[in-house]
């Protein structure tokens, strides 16, 4: 089956550092990333999507200069969390798919961060 | 703006009992439907979906129906065990874009 990876599966730092997660689809080329976040007894909140080779798309109120998405290649993704502060906490979950209509969307295991 | 949303935060049955979990949305364009399971410190797990064109589809242990006219989804598992445990999420795709609305989320619990 599809599967994608993320790397690392949790990180704490420190605030004002920035942070790189990876997305990694290991056995199919994904033409579209999805960038989530779920914050603790919450549902999972789109951030962005990647197109590879393209500009993300950002959703409504979150802001592209803090949250910097790299899709370089048809199997990686990449988000930054630039200059993090305790607030951006939280649980980040991205997911691929390949083109098509309908095609599933595959997860990845997520990606716990901690700032102090 | 659209959103999906469930009926029920929590649901405890016993080992062995149907579960239904139920979901609400409100976006009339939605054409594609799924079922996810989430367990604790994990992304979300594919159940199972439908698309608008059916009512009901089934897969092992679990069965989905959609109703169109309330715009209501259900996710019905057969037997359920402990191993079920977890959180559900339904969401929905409206678009080819592939970009999908999750809804509220359900904790089922299972006890043995």
């Amino acid at each position: 089956g599809a599967v994608v990876s993320q790397h690392p599966s949790w990180v704490i730092c420190k605030s004002g550092t920035s942070v790189k997660i990876e997305c990694r689809s290991l056995d199919f080329q994904a033409t579209t990333m999805f960038w989530y976040r779920q914050f603790p007894k919450q549902s999972l909140m789109l951030m962005a999507t990647s197109n590879e080779g393209s500009k993300a798309t950002y959703e409504q109120g979150v802001e592209k200069d803090k949250f910097l998405i790299n899709h370089a290649s048809l199997t990686l993704s990449t988000l930054t969390v630039t200059s993090a502060h305790p607030e951006d906490s939280s649980f980040y979950i991205c997911s691929a798919r390949t083109s098509g209509a309908y095609n599933e969307q595959f997860f990845g295991p997520g990606t716990r961060l901690t700032v102090l | 703006g659209e959103s999906v949303g469930l009926h029920l935060p929590t649901l405890s049955v016993q080992e062995g009992d149907n579960s239904i979990i139920n979901c609400a949305y409100s976006n009339s364009a939605s054409d594609y439907f799924i079922w996810y399971k989430q367990e604790s410190g994990k992304g979300p797990q594919f159940i199972i979906d439908i698309r608008s064109n059916m009512d009901k589809r089934q897969g092992q242990r679990v069965t989905v129906l959609l109703n169109k006219t309330v715009k209501h989804l259900s996710l019905q598992i057969a037997a359920t065990q402990p191993g079920d445990s977890a959180v559900y999420f339904c969401a929905e795709s409206g678009t080819s874009y592939g970009k999908l609305t999750f809804g509220q989320g359900t904790i089922l619990t299972v006890h043995p």
